[in-house]
């Protein structure tokens, strides 16, 4: 079956430091990838959605000069948080699709703590 | 405003009996509902999906119900295993492709007892 895998699963950092999450399809190629970000006791929302090669589109409330968002290849898009702040710990977890008429598959996650 | 609610945290069954998890939505547009399961540490594993023209689809163990005029689903788990134990995430979207938004219910930790 399709699997995705994101990097690192944890991080904890202070606050100020960028963060980048790596999120890769392993053996198929994404046409399109998505960032979801899930607070304690909350469901998933959407923050963003990749095409390869192209600028990401943000979800309303999303800044998208906070989460830089790349997608260079069919394989690989990557989150980064930058300057990051306490009020950004979250879970974070990509998703992606090879095909259209396919459900979207979920990566592991990332736990982000900002100290 | 959440658009897909799953009023029940939590869910405990005993094993071979059949487990109920239900979700409702509040978006009439919404054409294509999804089944997640996830275990701890894991991502949201695909498990059923049913689109806005059917009522019932049927995969093994897993049955989903739509009930488009009560904007309500359910997915029936029967019978009912000790590795079904996991969080359960209902989802929708406004087209049935997979390059759509995705809203999340908050989830169901279903509990299978052996």
């Amino acid at each position: 079956g399709a699997v995705v895998s994101q990097h690192p699963s944890r991080v904890i950092c202070k606050s100020g430091t960028s963060v980048k999450i790596e999120c890769r399809s392993l053996d198929f190629q994404a046409t399109t990838m998505f960032w979801y970000r899930q607070f304690p006791k909350q469901s998933l929302m959407l923050m963003a959605t990749s095409n390869e090669g192209s600028k990401a589109t943000y979800e309303q409330g999303v800044e998208k000069d906070k989460f830089l968002i790349n997608h260079a290849s069919l394989t690989l898009s990557t989150l980064t948080v930058t300057s990051a702040h306490p009020e950004d710990s979250s879970f974070y977890i990509c998703s992606a699709i090879g095909d259209l008429n396919q459900p979207q598959h979920f990566g592991d996650g990332t736990r982000l703590s900002i100290l | 405003d959440q658009q897909v609610k799953q009023n029940s945290p939590s869910l405990s069954v005993q094993e071979g009996r059949i487990s109920i998890l239900n979700c409702d939505y509040t978006n009439s547009m919404f054409d294509y509902f999804l089944w997640y399961k996830k275990y701890p540490a894991e991502g949201p594993t695909f498990l059923i999906s049913i689109s806005s023209i059917k009522d019932k689809n049927e995969d093994g163990r897993f049955t989903v119900f739509l009930n488009k005029s009560a904007k309500h689903l359910s997915l029936h788990i029967v019978p009912s295993q000790p590795g079904d134990s996991a969080v359960y995430f209902c989802a929708a979207s406004g087209r049935p492709t997979g390059a759509n938004n995705l809203f999340f219910g908050t989830g169901t930790r279903l509990t299978v007892i052996p």
